[in-house]
C-alpha cells in the first residue's frame, strides 16, 4: 500500500533552517509529482509547494518563495522541503502529498503523509 | 492568486440531515476544484476532485457541483462519520490555494 512518512520536524529558532523529508513506498515514486502542504496548529490548509515527477518543475506559494525549496531523489524515493530564515508563523504540520496522476503535474491529492510539526521558536 | 472563500464557517446539524456547503472562487477555476475532509489529528482525505467526480472509495451520499465561481459540496445525509472539516482547493492556476474550510459539527 501506499506509504508518505515525513521526518525531520522539530524545535528550531527564528532565523534558522530546517530540512524536512517525505519516504514514499508502495508506488513507482519517479512517477508522480508530490506536493506540501501544512498546517498551523488550530489553522486550515496552505499549500506550500509542487515538484514535478521528474524535478524538473516546480511550483511555489507566494509567499514563501525564495525561502522554501523542494527537491527530489527519485533513486531514493525521497521528497525533500528545505526551509530557511524561519519565522514563528512557519509553526505548522507539514505534510506530503502524491497527485492522483502520473507524469502530469497539478492535479488532486489523494495520498498524503501523517504530517511532521515544526516549531519554530526561541 | 486565487482566493477561495467557504461557507458558512460552521455548520451544525444532526445525523440524518443534508449538509450543502459552499465555496466561491476570486475568479474562474473553471472545473477545477476538489473537496477535502479532515478529522482532528488526521492528515485530509480526498473527497470530490475536478467539481463533482467522487475518489476512490468515497460513499455516494457525498455529491459535489458548480462551475467557474461557484461550487457546492452536499452531504445527502450525515452519517456520524461525516462531522469533520471540509476544505475545497483549486488547482485551476498556480499557485494552488485552498479554502478557509467549514466545520461541520453535531
Amino acid at each position: 500500500q501506499v506509504q508518505l512518512v515525513e521526518s525531520g520536524g522539530g524545535v528550531v529558532q527564528p532565523g534558522r533552517s530546517l530540512r524536512l523529508s517525505c519516504a514514499a513506498s508502495g508506488f513507482t515514486f519517479s512517477t508522480y509529482a508530490m506536493h506540501w502542504v501544512r498546517q498551523a496548529p488550530g489553522k486550515g490548509l496552505e499549500w506550500v509547494g509542487v515538484v514535478s515527477y521528474d524535478g524538473t518543475g516546480k511550483y511555489y506559494a507566494v509567499s514563501m518563495e525564495g525561502r522554501f525549496t523542494i527537491s527530489r531523489d527519485n533513486s531514493k524515493n525521497t521528497l525533500y522541503l528545505q526551509m530557511n530564515s524561519l519565522t514563528t508563523e512557519d509553526t505548522a504540520v507539514y505534510y506530503c502529498a502524491r497527485e492522483t496522476a502520473i507524469r502530469e503535474l497539478s492535479n488532486p491529492l489523494d495520498q498524503w503523509g501523517q504530517g511532521t510539526l515544526v516549531t519554530v521558536s526561541s | 492568486e486565487i482566493v477561495l472563500t467557504q461557507s458558512p464557517a460552521t455548520l451544525s446539524l444532526s445525523p440524518g440531515e443534508r449538509a450543502t456547503l459552499s465555496c466561491r472562487a476570486s475568479q474562474s477555476v473553471s472545473y477545477y476544484l476538489a473537496w477535502y475532509q479532515q478529522k482532528p489529528g488526521q492528515a485530509p482525505r480526498l473527497l470530490i476532485y475536478d467539481t463533482s467526480n467522487r475518489a476512490t472509495g468515497i460513499p455516494a451520499r457525498f455529491s459535489g457541483s458548480g462551475s467557474g465561481t461557484d461550487f457546492t459540496l452536499t452531504i445527502s445525509s450525515l452519517e456520524p462519520e461525516d462531522f469533520a472539516v471540509y476544505y475545497c482547493q483549486q488547482r485551476s492556476k498556480w499557485p494552488l490555494t485552498f479554502g478557509g474550510g467549514t466545520k461541520v459539527e453535531i
